[in-house]
């Protein structure tokens, strides 16, 4: 049984201040990881897909790094803002066409950000 | 707007009915799916489409059924066979080999 784990589960942290979480998946039979934000009561957002080992994406505070070799994943935010609240999402998926959208995903960490 | 539209948002239905979610997209995406999501689980699939009139069991599609006679619908039938139906369901839409999945915004099924 393939398993994403993610950590912590919640995380409360003041305006300003700069925070990561885990994401770890499967070391063999990699093909992509995927980071999403999901806000409530809205759609969860793309924010990387990641391939290759080592990878290192960045969307404005927002960043993510890549270890295909030992199975895990860090997502950062520096300086963090109200309008960072929400749950974070971390799906990985098997190689092959058939496996397009058939993610394995990670129980979330929800972040709250207090001003 | 381009997008994904999950309904009803919300839907209570007394034990032993079927209930059909609805989902629709008209991003022209090949592919099509259905996550469902419990407390403290991450989203698990259910059942996925790749193509018009032909579909694919998930993870866990016991007790649902769906179909796909257009690009644009994936309707999702939760059976009186699916034994805990209470959960948040979440349809999502990806162009076959592509790599950004686009999700609804969900609809939430209580049964009483």
């Amino acid at each position: 049984i393939l398993n994403v784990e993610q950590s912590p589960q919640s995380l409360h942290v003041q305006e300003g201040d700069s925070t990561n979480f885990t994401c770890s998946f499967p070391s063999s039979n990699f093909y992509a990881l995927h980071w999403y934000r999901w806000e409530t009561a809205k759609s969860p957002e793309a924010l990387f897909v990641m391939t290759l080992n080592g990878d290192e994406k960045k969307k404005g505070r927002i960043s993510a790094t890549l270890n295909t070799k030992e199975g895990y994943s860090y997502l950062y935010i520096k300086g963090s803002q109200p309008e960072d609240s929400a749950t974070y999402l971390c799906a990985f998926r098997l190689p092959g066409s058939s496996n397009t959208g058939k993610l394995i995903f990670g129980q979330g960490t929800t972040l709250q950000v207090k001003p | 707007d381009g997008g994904i539209t999950q309904s009803p948002k919300y839907l209570f239905r007394k034990e032993g009915q079927n209930v059909t979610l609805s989902c629709e997209q008209n991003l022209n995406h090949d592919a099509m799916y259905w996550y469902r999501q419990d407390p403290g689980q991450g989203l698990r699939l259910i059942y996925y489409s790749q193509i018009v009139n032909d579909f694919q069991k998930g993870d866990i599609a016991e007790g649902y059924s769906v179909s796909r006679e257009k690009k644009e619908s994936f309707p999702l039938t939760v059976t009186s066979a699916q034994k805990n139906p209470t959960a948040f369901y979440l349809c999502a839409s990806t162009l076959t080999g592509g790599n950004t999945i686009y999700f609804g915004e969900g609809s939430w099924l209580t049964v009483v």
